[in-house]
């Protein structure tokens, strides 16, 4: 089955940009999704189909997917945008969804 | 404004069953695909099941795969999750998603999420 590979954290001064990679073998093929995951609460999509944003999402955040990786980018990072975030992608081979590991991103 | 609400998590015991509902109201509801997704204490999320707009099949994680049941009641705009031979490791947060497709997956997404219930499997 497809495999979505993570790093397990990431770390941005505030005010910088975070850069949040999500590899799979010919990703670039497939539509990638981002998802943000903090205690307590409800998932929330971040960005859809590689680089587009739902509203409500600042423009801050951007994706983008080359090759075998996708990247989430977070700029202006901030605070509040500590949490886990999670990249997605339908297998079709499998007629599954799959999720990466997730990468905790820590402003500092 | 779109609502999903997971009922039903609890206490289970290994190799017991639990049913959980995930009642959803605010769009039409057989206009989209469904699925449920868990995460573990201290694990990233593992998608479950989902379910078509329409209903009919079901497909599964293989971690699942035999042992629970999804299916949806699209008059009461509500899903369900029937789990059995329940094992420790199925102790999780079980969110329901709404899918942005009825009956494809190829280009859709998990536009809204539930807030998730508890089960936990222990002895």
């Amino acid at each position: 089955s497809y495999v979505l590979t993570q790093p397990s954290s990431v770390s941005v001064a505030p005010g910088q940009t975070a850069a949040i990679p999500c590899g799979g073998h010919n990703i670039d093929r497939k539509s990638v999704h981002w998802y943000q995951l903090r205690p307590g609460r409800a998932p929330v999509l971040v960005i859809y189909n590689d680089n587009d944003r739902p509203s409500g999402i600042p423009e801050r955040f951007s994706g983008s997917n080359s090759g075998n990786t996708a990247t989430l980018a977070i700029s202006r990072g901030e605070a509040g945008d500590e949490a886990d975030y999670y990249c997605q992608v339908w297998d079709s081979s499998s007629d599954q969804w799959v999720f990466g590991g997730g990468t905790k991103l820590t402003v500092l | 404004e779109v609502q999903l609400l997971e009922s039903g998590g609890g206490l289970a015991q290994p190799g017991g069953s639990l049913r959980l509902s995930c009642a959803a109201s605010g769009f039409n509801f057989n206009s989209h695909a469904v699925s449920w997704v868990r995460q573990a204490p201290g694990k990233g999320l593992e998608w479950v099941s989902g379910i078509r707009g329409s209903g009919g099949s079901a497909y599964y994680a293989d971690s699942v795969k035999g042992r629970f049941t999804m299916s949806r009641d699209n008059s009461k705009n509500t899903l369900y999750l029937q789990m059995a031979s329940l094992r420790a490791e199925d102790t999780a947060i079980y969110y329901c998603a709404k899918e942005y497709y009825a009956e494809s997956s190829e280009g859709s997404f998990f536009q809204n999420w539930g807030q998730g219930t508890l089960v936990t499997v222990s002895s």
